[in-house]
Order: structure tokens, then C-alpha cells, then sequence
């Protein structure tokens, strides 16, 4: 059973720019949440979702959003980056919410 | 809202002792998981605890959720190098989102 995967695994950007990161999650998985992990402040929250809708967001600006398809792929977008964006961005999917999430091997978003 | 607190933030250990590490939260939650993250990867579930004042074991590895559900431990006896990497709490109270602690990092030294 493939695990959850997410792509680019890298990324650099230029302040200003936007990046939309891709997450598939574990076939049968329909809940998808995503988290900001940076040295200083750890895992953050960012949103999950399940069946197509955002059901829970996190405390981050509005430059951050997301959608999951109908296949429970889902994309994150950053938009107007700033250097504090740099991060490394998981995704991790669950078979239902509250259950043990899975994560992917996550996109290392560097903001020059 | 929700803060989940973790402590300590480092421990730095000779192969053999023990290691515990403590998640604190400031609401009661419905359960709380832990995850380990070895350097360079990405976290990896543990377990969950979901019953006041539950004990688990995983090997060397035992987990207990306090009475009140607030609170959370994982002691491992006896580690190994195999053991090094952050060990997180993440916290589920009314809602369906994660609130994780910051973790502990554990160096073990042969």
C-alpha cells in the first residue's frame, strides 16, 4: 500500500511569488490535514479536510488555502510568499477523522 | 484556544537509561497521539490513547493519559541509539484538529 505523498519535495521560491504543494493520500484515506513544521515553533496546523470541505483551519493568514478533489487528493497554496513562509510543509492523511494520521515525507519550501 | 505543552525540549542520554517525556494540555481532551520523528524525517505514528487514566506498552515504550485527560507520558526504559529522534504529543479536543506539542528531542550516546 503506497503512503502518502507529497511533491515537489523541495521548492525554492522568491518572496512575493506563490506555490501550490500536492499531497495524495493513502487510497481509501478521506481526511487530509496539513502542517507547517519550522525549527521554532513546531508542528502548526494548518487545515484539514474531508470530503471536498475544509472543515477545520488553523491561525495562519489568509494567503494560505487549500481544496481537496473529489479523489481526496489535495493542494495547498501560499500566496504572496514571505521569508517567514520557509518551512517544511506535511501533509498526513487519515482513514477517518480523529484517527492516527499518516504523514508524507513533506515539501521543504525554502523563500529567498 | 487549545495549548499543548511538552517538556523537556532536549534530553541528551547515555545508552541504557530511562527517558520520559510530558505533554500538558490546557483544556481536556477526547484523546491524544504520539508520533516519533527521526532527524531528516517525518513523524510516525505511535499510538493513541483515548481512556482516562489508560496505560499502554508498546516493548520498551509505555504511554499513560492522565485521570483528568489533560495530561500524557511516554517513559522508555532502558533506550537505544534506535531511539534518537523528537517525540510529539498531538492533542484532539472537541474538534477533529491535531494540536501538537513541540516535542522532545532525544540524543542517545553509546
Amino acid at each position: 500500500k503506497a503512503g502518502v505523498t507529497q511533491t515537489p519535495r523541495y521548492l525554492i521560491k522568491t518572496r512575493g511569488q506563490q506555490v501550490t504543494l500536492s499531497c495524495s493520500p493513502i487510497s481509501g484515506h478521506r481526511s487530509v490535514s496539513w502542517y507547517q513544521q519550522t525549527p521554532g515553533q513546531g508542528l502548526q496546523f494548518l487545515f484539514e479536510y474531508f470530503s471536498e470541505t475544509q472543515r477545520n483551519k488553523g491561525n495562519f493568514p489568509g494567503r494560505f488555502s487549500g481544496r481537496q478533489f473529489s479523489n481526496s487528493r489535495s493542494e495547498m497554496n501560499v500566496s504572496t510568499l514571505e521569508l517567514g513562509d520557509s518551512a517544511l510543509y506535511l501533509c498526513a492523511s487519515s482513514l477517518a477523522r480523529r484517527a492516527e494520521a499518516f504523514f508524507g515525507q513533506g515539501t521543504r519550501l525554502t523563500v529567498v | 484556544g487549545q495549548q499543548v505543552m511538552q517538556i523537556p525540549q532536549y534530553q541528551h542520554v547515555q545508552e541504557g537509561e530511562d527517558f520520559t517525556t510530558y505533554c500538558n494540555s490546557s483544556t481536556t481532551l477526547s484523546n491524544i497521539q504520539w508520533y516519533k520523528q527521526r532527524p531528516g524525517g517525518h513523524p510516525v505514528f505511535l499510538i493513541q490513547l483515548v481512556k482516562s487514566g489508560e496505560v499502554k506498552k508498546q516493548k520498551r515504550l509505555t504511554f499513560q493519559f492522565g485521570e483528568a485527560k489533560k495530561n500524557s507520558s511516554l517513559h522508555i526504559t532502558a533506550t537505544q541509539t534506535t531511539d534518537v529522534g523528537t517525540y510529539f504529543c498531538a492533542g484532539l479536543g472537541s474538534g477533529y484538529a491535531l494540536n501538537f506539542g513541540k516535542g522532545t528531542s532525544l540524543l542517545v550516546t553509546p
